[in-house]
């Protein structure tokens, strides 16, 4: 199965620090997303990087994206209380399936 | 307001009792789908669908059926539901397959099979 990893599974910080979470995944992949979910609801799109891109960039958020390595990380700079929430990534599959994978989550906490 | 609804949202039931989670998306999506999401597991893909009558396999779905007669609506069917069903569901669409585009989730499902 392609399904990702993600680490940490957990992360604690204060706020206005730094995280930085990593995604691992298995073979090759046309896309990679993260997504935000708050405690037992759905998931949020937060950023699209694609396999020919090496990073990008949305407000306090910064993915790369290493193809060689197949990982991703996020980071959230300056981070806020609102910013405690679970991380997920998810990919597809380069061959052209449309099954999608998602990690297993890093479970951010901002201390205030 | 675009959205994907799911109903019901919490659902006890019995083994072997015939279940139906209904999931409806109001924004024209081509791309629907049905997650499980357990503790340790992340979520796992059940089925997809990409068009009405379309319909294919994701990562786990045995157990599952589902069906898009219509392309708003994507029901998740438990013909026969067992405890290790039990978990949170999640629907899912976008405008097309893949990842090329965002999904958007519903709200969940809380499903306890006893």
């Amino acid at each position: 199965s392609q399904q990702g990893e993600e680490d940490p599974q957990a992360l604690s910080i204060q706020e206005g620090e730094n995280a930085t979470m990593n995604c691992s995944y298995k073979t090759s992949i046309n896309n990679l997303q993260w997504y935000r979910q708050n405690s037992g609801r759905g998931l949020v799109h937060l950023i699209l990087i694609r396999s020919n891109e090496r990073e990008k960039h949305s407000g306090r958020l910064r993915v790369t994206l290493d193809t060689s390595k197949k990982s991703s990380s996020l980071l959230i700079t300056a981070s806020r209380a609102a910013d405690t929430a679970s991380y997920f990534c998810a990919t597809d599959q380069q061959t052209g399936a449309n099954n999608l994978f998602f990690g297993t989550g890093t479970r951010l906490t901002v201390i205030p | 307001e675009a959205q994907v609804t799911q109903n019901p949202r919490y659902l006890i039931t019995v083994t072997g009792k015939k279940l139906t989670v209904t999931c409806s998306q109001n924004m024209n999506h081509e791309y629907m789908s049905w997650y499980r999401q357990d503790p340790g597991l992340g979520l796992r893909q059940i089925y997809y669908s990409m068009n009405v009558e379309v319909t294919d396999k994701g990562d786990v779905p045995e157990g599952y059926k589902v069906s898009r007669k219509e392309k708003r609506n994507f029901p998740l069917i438990l013909e026969s539901p067992s405890p290790n069903q039990t978990s949170l569901y999640f629907c899912a669409s976008s405008l097309a397959g893949g990842l090329s585009y965002e999904q958007y989730f519903g709200p969940g499902t809380r499903l306890t099979v006893t």
